[in-house]
């Protein structure tokens, strides 16, 4: 059955450093993956998406993400957090019908 | 656009009492979904819809029915609630092209005691 790993359950980081969230998939045929991000409260929110094409994934509020087929991840990146970006990640790839296999998800927390 | 709305916010139940979650969506969408969010679990799928009147059982069906009566509506109903049932509840809906992005409600909290 495919899967979604997501191996740090906290993470804490300093306001200005720099990110990496972790997430790796089960082997399939061409994945989508995405990344959502869920504060306190909220609904989740799309963060980027990976179908094809360029490895490096753009996405909003100064999100990047990378698949790397060798290693069967897509982790998640950001130059500089802000304090804003405190929240819970989840890593996801899609199964048929658009439906989507989260991980477990990752909780930010952001020291000023 | 108001996108996936969910009814009720919270909920507080007693043990064998039954409800109905609504989740209205205003995207012209085929699919849509329910999930449950665990601590720990992230979200699991409950059930979901491929259009108006089909629904499919997902990862975790038991105890759980949904009807999808009206396209922009998917409704998901406990017929006797149970403390394993305390989770929040997301509704989410796609476009039929595949792949496409779920968009996703708010949440609804809803405790069993």
């Amino acid at each position: 059955a495919q899967s979604v790993t997501q191996p740090d359950i906290h993470i804490t980081v300093s306001e200005g450093a720099s990110l990496e969230l972790r997430c790796n998939y089960s082997y399939g045929a061409t994945p989508y993956l995405f990344w959502y991000v869920q504060s306190p409260g909220q609904g989740l929110q799309l963060l980027l998406k990976y179908f094809s094409g360029d490895t490096l994934v753009q996405g909003i509020k100064g999100f990047e993400a990378e698949f790397k087929r060798s290693q069967s991840s897509f982790n998640l990146r950001k130059p500089s957090v802000h304090w804003s970006d405190a929240a819970e990640y989840f890593c996801a790839r899609r199964d048929g019908y658009n439906k989507l296999i989260f991980g477990a998800g990752t909780r930010l927390a952001v020291h000023p | 656009n108001a996108g996936v709305t969910q009814t009720p916010k919270f909920r507080v139940l007693k043990t064998g009492q039954s409800m109905t979650l609504l989740c209205a969506q205003d995207m012209n969408h085929e699919y849509m979904y329910w999930y449950r969010q665990d601590p720990g679990m992230g979200l699991r799928l409950i059930h979901y819809s491929v259009g108006e009147g089909t629904t499919a059982k997902g990862e975790v069906p038991d105890g759980y029915n949904v009807s999808r009566l009206k396209k922009q509506n998917f409704l998901l109903g406990l017929e006797s609630a149970a403390p394993s049932q305390t989770s929040v509840y997301f509704c989410a809906s796609s476009a039929d092209r595949e792949p496409s992005p779920l968009h996703f409600g708010n949440g609804t909290r809803l405790t069993v005691t």
